[in-house]
């Protein structure tokens, strides 16, 4: 157990819809980042949030969204989806914004049919 | 813009046999280059981060080397459970924020 927790595991949904996907950082750790895993793009950064705050933005569309709360938790919104969003989606936290690696949590695997 | 290339795609051992992976990377400065372990459907697992040319890192069977231009991750004698995909990934100076840009890594299968 990395420390880092998603949810859900697994999710399979229809194009069009929209759903939220979960990380509870490791404890201490202010900073959260998103990535997108396919098989034809490896891994790419989509955002970082430090303390609440948007620190970094990569390749992520204007479909998705993000945000960290108060108790540090965060939340991606992927909307009106799309067949090539299907993916692994992971979460990764670190104490810092800058500096050093950081811990990944065990991933979401979003299936869009 | 970074770049960074992972050779082999692939790679087949068998038990004992030792091999090198690389991890060629073009930056407009290296802040740090890590390696992280990934097995099949789980997140990646931190090694390793080398953070100027010349710094080696060692654990169990696994050694990475930094270069200005590359980074090896050797494997010493592996086992079974050395398979898996290794992943290289660098940060920038300059660059908001902690973001890390990885190569497409190798996957490694180990026989017995």
């Amino acid at each position: 157990d990395s420390g880092v927790t998603q949810t859900p595991k697994h999710l399979i949904t229809a194009t069009g819809q929209r759903v939220t996907l979960r990380c509870s950082p490791r404890s201490g750790d202010l900073s959260v980042y998103w990535y997108q895993q396919s098989l034809d793009q490896g891994l790419q950064f989509l955002i970082q949030y430090y303390n609440g705050e948007e620190r970094a933005k990569g390749n992520i569309l204007e479909r998705f969204s993000a945000q960290q709360f108060p108790d540090l938790h965060s939340e991606l919104n992927l909307s009106s989806l799309e067949l090539g969003d299907s993916a692994l989606y992971f979460c990764a936290s670190s104490p810092f914004g800058q500096g050093e690696g950081y811990t990944f949590g065990s991933g979401t695997r979003l299936t869009v049919v | 813009e970074d770049q960074v290339t992972q050779s082999p795609e692939a790679l087949r051992l068998q038990e004992g046999e030792s091999s090198s992976l690389n991890c060629s990377y073009t930056v407009s400065g290296l802040r740090g280059l890590f390696w992280y372990r990934q097995d099949p459907g789980k997140g990646p697992e931190f090694l390793f981060t080398l953070y100027s040319a010349g710094e080696e890192k060692e654990k169990e069977r696994l050694k990475a080397t930094l270069t200005k231009k590359e980074s090896f991750l050797h494997i010493t004698a592996p086992k079974p459970e050395d398979s898996a995909t290794y992943l290289c990934a660098v940060q920038v100076l300059k660059a908001a924020g902690n973001k890390l840009t990885f190569g497409g890594g190798t996957r490694v299968l180990v026989k017995p």
